[in-house]
């Protein structure tokens, strides 16, 4: 059972490059998440979506967009890359919403813009 | 004041010792709470839920107080594989939109 499959684990951007990074959960579940990580400020939410069919903003949303495929996949777009983006980026996902139960969370896209 | 706060240690105990960490949280109308574990480099995971009556789970104990508007994490008996950063993480009531604290690190020395 994979849980929750993220690519790809590293990347180098130039600023101004664009990349979609990609999440695919096989549990079913209908909450899917993205996070970003930076040292010191925790985890920050940058989009949610509840369920198939809809995406809501997070606390920081600026510079990203994101397409819910279907049910399994959940995919976060730079359009074009900053260095003020570098950080470690999680997706993560819950069978209801993440304040009632237990989310799991992808291995990480750790991205660098230069 | 922030949403979620907690002391990013680190803290460095010997393996056997008690170690205890504490998470404030602003929001008084807040529902329900987790602390989370994550290892170096790695995605977070759940560890417990926090019951208002509190809850055990082996050397684990989570407590909530209203009152003072915090939860604690107790881990008895420290192992060195319990080193990691623990998370606190708090809903807000609002839709979705858990915070996370930014988590305390803990070093188990042999």
């Amino acid at each position: 059972n994979a849980g929750v499959t993220q690519t790809p684990k590293f990347q180098v951007l130039k600023t101004g490059q664009s990349m979609t990074l990609q999440c695919a959960q096989d549990m079913n579940h209908n909450s899917m998440y993205w996070y970003r990580q930076d040292p010191g400020m925790g985890l920050r939410l940058i989009y949610y979506s509840a369920s198939e069919g809809t995406t809501d903003k997070g606390e920081v949303p600026n510079g990203y967009n994101v397409s819910r495929l279907n049910k399994r996949e959940f995919s976060l777009r730079l359009e074009s890359a900053a260095p003020s983006q570098t950080s470690v980026y999680f997706c993560a996902s819950s069978e209801v919403t993440m304040g009632n139960t237990e989310a799991f969370f992808g291995q990480g896209t750790r991205l660098t813009v230069v | 004041r922030k949403e979620v706060e907690q002391d990013p240690g680190p803290f460095n105990v010997p393996e056997g010792a008690t170690v205890a960490f504490n998470c404030t949280y602003s929001n008084s109308a807040s529902q329900s709470f987790f602390w989370y574990r994550q290892d170096c480099r790695k995605e977070p995971k759940l560890l417990m839920s926090v019951y208002s009556s509190g809850n055990e789970d082996g050397r684990f104990t989570a407590q909530l107080n209203r009152a003072s508007q915090y939860i604690s994490l107790l881990i008895r008996d420290s192992k060195l594989s319990d080193s990691a950063t623990y998370l606190c993480v708090v809903n807000p009531g609002g839709y979705q939109k858990v915070t996370f604290g930014t988590g305390t690190k803990l070093q188990v020395i042999p």
